[in-house]
């Protein structure tokens, strides 16, 4: 059965680059017409897509969020990654990573992790 | 611009049943859809996904009592047979091309 599983320091200092990886298993990361995203979710607030990388192409990313995202995907080690910088208080947040199939919702969720941006 | 709107808040009695809707911008208007359940403190889960025409398919082990249906712009999640633990928050979602975005959330209370 697919899993995904967020981890990363639960605290970020104000301008530094907020880092997160997703570990997959039971199952491959390098799979044709599977995409990944990352999605977050600020405290008693809804959800906000963060951005999507999908087999053999380059991630796109919410509009709002382009300038400082960078997704990537290590085949060998099977996991996503999430690069956010010059981090703000308003970047405190639940962070999930999903896994979706082309043309399909995300049908599969890690469990979140939570990060601080705080001095 | 892609926008999904729910309404932020519905209620209905133990047994009864509630329907929630997503609404989706114009030029998105033909999108599939999906819902998410999210209770409290816990990650979102996959409800099901409703296509344009109205069909839908269930997630893994969701029960028949989540269905969906769907008129012009509009998406709709009926929940029968209300139970004390569908009280959450349930979130829409659509994606595109080079696209994806999320309703605001409705919560549902079970009275």
């Amino acid at each position: 059965q697919l899993q995904l599983q967020e981890s990363g320091p639960g605290v970020v200092k104000p301008s530094e680059t907020l880092s997160l990886t997703c570990t997959v298993s039971g199952g491959s990361i390098n799979r044709v017409n599977q995409c990944w995203d990352w999605i977050r979710q600020p405290p008693g607030k809804g959800l906000e897509w963060i951005g999507t990388l999908c087999y053999s192409e380059s991630p796109f990313y919410n509009p709002s969020l382009k300038s400082r995202v960078t997704i990537s995907v290590d085949t060998s080690k099977n996991q996503l990654s999430l690069n956010l910088n010059s981090a703000t208080a308003t970047d405190t947040a639940v962070y999930y990573c999903g896994k979706d199939d082309y043309g399909n919702p995300i049908e599969h969720w890690g469990q979140g992790t939570q990060v601080t941006v705080s001095s | 611009q892609l926008v999904l709107t729910q309404s932020p808040s519905a209620s209905a009695s133990l047994g009864a049943s509630v329907k929630l809707t997503c609404t989706l911008s114009s030029a998105h208007s033909r999108y599939a859809i999906a819902w998410h359940q999210q209770k409290p403190d816990k990650g979102p889960q996959f409800l099901i996904k409703i296509n344009e025409d109205g069909s839908h398919r269930r997630g893994d082990g969701i029960p028949d009592r989540f269905s969906g249906s769907s008129s012009g712009a509009e998406r709709y999640l009926t929940i029968s047979s209300l139970q004390a633990e569908d009280e959450a928050d349930y979130y829409c979602q659509t994606w595109g091309t080079l696209i994806r975005g999320f309703g605001g959330g409705t919560k549902v209370t079970v009275l």
